[in-house]
């Protein structure tokens, strides 16, 4: 069983569309994290939700929307998207949200736009 | 400056040597240190935490030095499966509710 799920793991769209993509644990972790991945491979965190509540929102544009339904999920809907939104977006997961704890990955979710 | 720094590499080693790599970071309150393997195309993942005291898993050995601010990774005896980018990561925030400031990452290729 995977640990960290997300999907989808392509996801090829245009400029100005609204998309999500989902991700899920089964690890009991209490926290979750999103991440992206640019194409000079430097990943960044975006958001760090702890038991659904939102505890790290970094400078990232208000299109981005994470949404956690319970602490298994961590979803990210994104708006009008950008050229410059093309990455590769990574859910990651840990026991906690103290970081001493290491994160497990999800596989990642390769956004192209057109 | 930026948080955590490494040298890109690549580096290219032949099978069965050891190789080295240091990571620097900026702030002095970090606490948890980490390097992740990250292969072609595929998620980070972890492959040891970095303890104040140094620590060892295999052919793998960490070592944290507070005081310059960096942290190594040394690997012995390299095999051909070692060949990735290992992330060099860091807790930027000092505990607490944080995620993890990675660095860009060091390419290792292990010829044969």
């Amino acid at each position: 069983d995977t640990a960290v799920s997300q999907t989808p793991k392509y996801l090829v769209t245009q400029m100005g569309n609204d998309k999500s993509i989902k991700c899920e644990q089964n690890l009991g972790h209490d926290t979750m994290y999103w991440y992206k991945q640019d194409s000079k491979k430097f990943l960044k965190i975006m958001f760090s939700y702890n038991n659904k509540e939102l505890i790290i929102n970094e400078t990232v544009p208000n299109r981005f929307s994470p949404k956690s339904p319970d602490k298994a999920h961590l979803n990210l809907h994104i708006n009008s998207l950008e050229l410059g939104d093309s990455a590769v977006y990574f859910c990651a997961s840990s026991p906690g949200p103290y970081s001493n704890q290491p994160q497990h990955f999800g596989d990642g979710t390769r956004l192209s736009i057109l | 400056r930026k948080e955590v720094e490494q040298d890109p590499g690549p580096f290219n080693v032949p099978e069965g040597a050891t190789v080295a790599f240091n990571c620097t970071y900026s702030n002095s309150a970090s606490q948890s240190f980490f390097w992740y393997r990250q292969d072609c195309r595929k998620e980070p993942k972890l492959l040891m935490s970095v303890y104040s005291s140094g620590n060892e898993d295999g052919r793998f050995t960490a070592q944290l030095n507070r005081a310059s601010q960096y942290i190594s990774l040394l690997i012995r005896d390299s095999k051909l499966s070692d060949s990735a980018t290992y992330l060099c990561v860091v807790n930027i925030g000092g505990g607490g509710a944080d995620g993890l400031t990675f660095g860009k990452g060091t390419h290792l290729i292990i010829q044969p």
